[in-house]
């Protein structure tokens, strides 16, 4: 267990709608990071957060934004959802840009 | 053509077999290295980090890196069928409008037969 925490585990839904994906970090760590896994892609960056500021962003759709609250945790949203969004989504937090943990992921299905 | 390279094999060998696994890169601002190993539907799970060129261990596993050919790669001496797994490099450079990004090779599927 890395002490990262994503909410919801799965989630179905269907073209054109919204989601929230969420993600809480290890206690201590101010660097959230959220990245996209599919089978042809494979795991990419999407966006980086230190103490609630955007650090680095990574090639995310407009249609994909983030943010990361006081309390440090962060959330993904996703709108306009299309059938090529389906992917596992991961978010990572760390101390330092190195050592970043992951999160177990949360599961997104577009039908 | 991919920044990073990494054979998706999938590598089947023998319990307590060593295990050599590799990726290349093009981009020569990376830094530090890493890898990760990822259970079937389970997040990433950082094994190492290595800064620079040169050879880090911890326990049965060894990473080496060689900056001058652009070649990392990950050893697993006595290999256990625990260790069956997807292996993932990665790498970032040392800052810029890339900070913290990451970027991974596709991954290594390897099984460990008993």
């Amino acid at each position: 267990d890395s002490g990262v925490t994503q909410t919801p585990k799965h989630l179905i839904t269907a073209t054109g709608q919204r989601v929230t994906l969420r993600c809480s970090p290890r206690s201590g760590d101010l660097s959230v990071y959220w990245y996209q896994q599919s089978l042809d892609q494979g795991l990419q960056f999407l966006i980086h957060y230190y103490n609630g500021e955007e650090r680095a962003k990574g090639n995310i759709l407009e249609r994909f934004s983030a943010q990361q609250f006081p309390d440090l945790h962060s959330e993904l949203n996703l709108s306009s959802l299309e059938l090529g969004d389906s992917a596992l989504y991961f978010c990572a937090s760390s101390r330092t840009n190195n050592e970043q943990f992951f999160g177990p992921g949360t599961r997104l299905t577009v039908l | 053509q991919k920044e990073v390279e990494q054979d998706p094999g999938p590598l089947s060998v023998p319990e307590g077999a060593i295990v050599s696994l590799n990726c290349t890169y093009s981009n020569s601002a990376f830094q530090y290295f890493m890898w990760y190993r990822q259970y079937s539907r389970k997040g990433p799970e950082l094994l190492m980090y290595t800064y620079s060129s040169g050879n880090k261990e911890d326990g049965r596993f060894t990473a080496q890196v060689d900056k001058s050919s652009k070649y990392i790669s990950l050893f697993i001496r006595d290999s256990q069928p625990s260790d069956s797994a997807t292996y993932l490099c990665a790498m970032r450079d040392a800052g810029g409008t890339s900070y913290g990004k990451l970027t991974f090779g596709q991954g290594t599927i390897l099984t460990v037969h008993p």
